[in-house]
């Protein structure tokens, strides 16, 4: 079945970078769009960004466009969020989310990004 | 930009009792590109409907989606213990939207 695993989250100081992952494995990784979804504590969910079935074409929240990059490497069925200059605001869980036409079929279990000095 | 409006914030019903819940779209929206998710305490989402209609796979049938104008409901027909949680709208349109999610909790 279709699995999603999260990494590369945890504690970074206000401006600083971190770059997270997603390895997908029980589909085809290559035919599917990957997007990223986050949420806050205690709020609802936000939309990141979303990544072509080929990383052709990428699209961003106009809250994050410049500050964060996503990619695939299809080789390594894997999807990646670079977050540069970081915020506090940006501390949440980061889901990694598979594309399912105009909706999100299946969700990592998420990473935790805390943004603290 | 299209905003989802989610009613009631919090709905507190028993189990076997009928749930019925509101997204209401600021615009005219298509129905294709509307979904609802169940979000449990600790866990992340799961999608349980997309073209506002279409159940996703594995998805009991007492859950039901249907829409009114730019109204979005979701239903579910008898309640179960493991149906009470955070349900959210979400709209595909310039971007990804989200509604601000309906806490649903045991009366």
């Amino acid at each position: 079945q279709v699995h999603l695993v999260e990494s590369g989250g945890g504690v970074v100081q206000p401006g600083r970078s971190l770059r997270l992952s997603c390895i997908a494995s029980g589909f085809t990784f290559s035919d599917y769009g990957m997007h990223w979804v986050r949420q806050a504590p205690g709020k609802g969910l936000e939309w990141m960004a979303v990544v072509s079935y080929d990383g052709s074409n990428t699209y961003y929240s106009d809250s994050v466009k410049g500050r964060f990059t996503i990619s695939r490497d299809n080789s390594k069925t894997t999807v990646y969020l670079q977050l540069n200059s970081l915020r506090e605001a940006d501390t949440a869980t980061y889901y990694c989310v598979r594309g399912g036409g105009y909706s999100f079929d299946f969700w990592g279990q998420g990473t935790l990004v805390t943004v603290s000095s | 930009e299209i905003v989802l409006t989610q009613s009631p914030g919090t709905l507190s019903l028993s189990p076997g009792e009928r749930a019925t819940l509101s997204c209401r779209a600021s615009q005219s929206v298509s129905s294709s590109y509307l979904g609802w998710y169940l979000q449990k305490p600790g866990q992340a989402p799961r999608l349980l409907i997309y073209g506002a209609s279409s159940r996703a796979t594995g998805i009991p049938d007492r859950f039901s989606g249907s829409e009114s104008g730019t109204d979005f409901i979701l239903t579910i027909s008898r309640l179960q213990p493991e149906d009470f949680a955070v349900y959210y709208c979400q709209y595909y349109g310039r971007s990804y939207t989200f509604g601000q999610g309906t806490k649903l909790q045991i009366k």
